[in-house]
């Protein structure tokens, strides 16, 4: 089945980049997301990227995607305290059912 | 335009009663879907839905989990006999299509539910 997998922690200053990664295991995967969720909150969508995509930017937010490697990562530009939360990679093969990784609790040095 | 509703935010039900959580689809929306995520985990897909019909119900459990969508009204997510190991956040998500596929799903806030 499918398998996404995400490092648990990560740790920046202010200011910073973070980048969160994250791989997956299902060749078919056309679309792939990344979520965010605040403490007690649902996920808020970030971004995606089709499959045929290399990357994509959004305003600070830029997706990197491997797809010979099965890897995807987020790159937050200048970090700010309010990107602590819980990042979530998720895929689709388009089957309208998305699976997640376990998520990246990113917490922001003031 | 509202976002996707839940309700309630947070369930209290002792073990051996009935779980009934609700979810209102962000306007001009017809497809739900169910996740659920316990503690310290990501959100696992339980069941997707159209209104009336069940799609895709590959992630729900055989027994005491059923899923509708009305024609009128919010989609319901019924759990009987809840156990202690039913003690989660349940999502619900919605989305439009665009030629035939759905890309963005967006999620309500979450039903926490405790059993006791």
């Amino acid at each position: 089945g499918e398998d996404v997998e995400q490092s648990l922690f990560l740790s920046v200053r202010e200011g910073d980049s973070s980048v969160i990664n994250c791989t997956y295991t299902d060749s078919s995967s056309t679309y792939l997301y990344w979520y965010k969720q605040e403490p007690g909150a649902g996920l808020q969508l970030l971004t995606y990227i089709f499959s045929n995509m290399d990357m994509k930017q959004d305003q600070r937010l830029t997706v990197l995607l491997n797809k010979k490697d099965k890897h995807l990562s987020l790159r937050i530009a200048d970090t700010q305290t309010g990107d602590s939360a819980i990042y979530f990679c998720a895929e689709s093969s388009g089957a309208n059912n998305l699976f997640f990784g376990t998520g990246t609790r990113l917490t922001v040095i003031p | 335009n509202a976002g996707v509703m839940q309700n309630p935010r947070h369930l209290v039900r002792r073990r051996g009663q009935e779980a009934r959580l609700r979810c209102s689809p962000m306007k001009g929306h017809s497809h739900v879907y169910w996740y659920r995520q316990l503690p310290e985990e990501g959100l696992k897909f339980m069941v997707y839905l159209q209104k009336e019909n069940i799609i895709d119900e590959s992630g729900m459990p055989k027994e005491r989990f059923s899923a509708e969508f009305p024609k009128e009204g919010p989609s319901i997510l019924r759990i009987q006999q809840v156990v202690r190991g039913d003690s989660a956040a349940y999502f619900c998500a919605s989305s439009s299509t665009v030629g035939g596929v759905s890309y963005e799903q967006y999620f309500g806030p979450g039903t926490r539910l405790t059993v006791t």
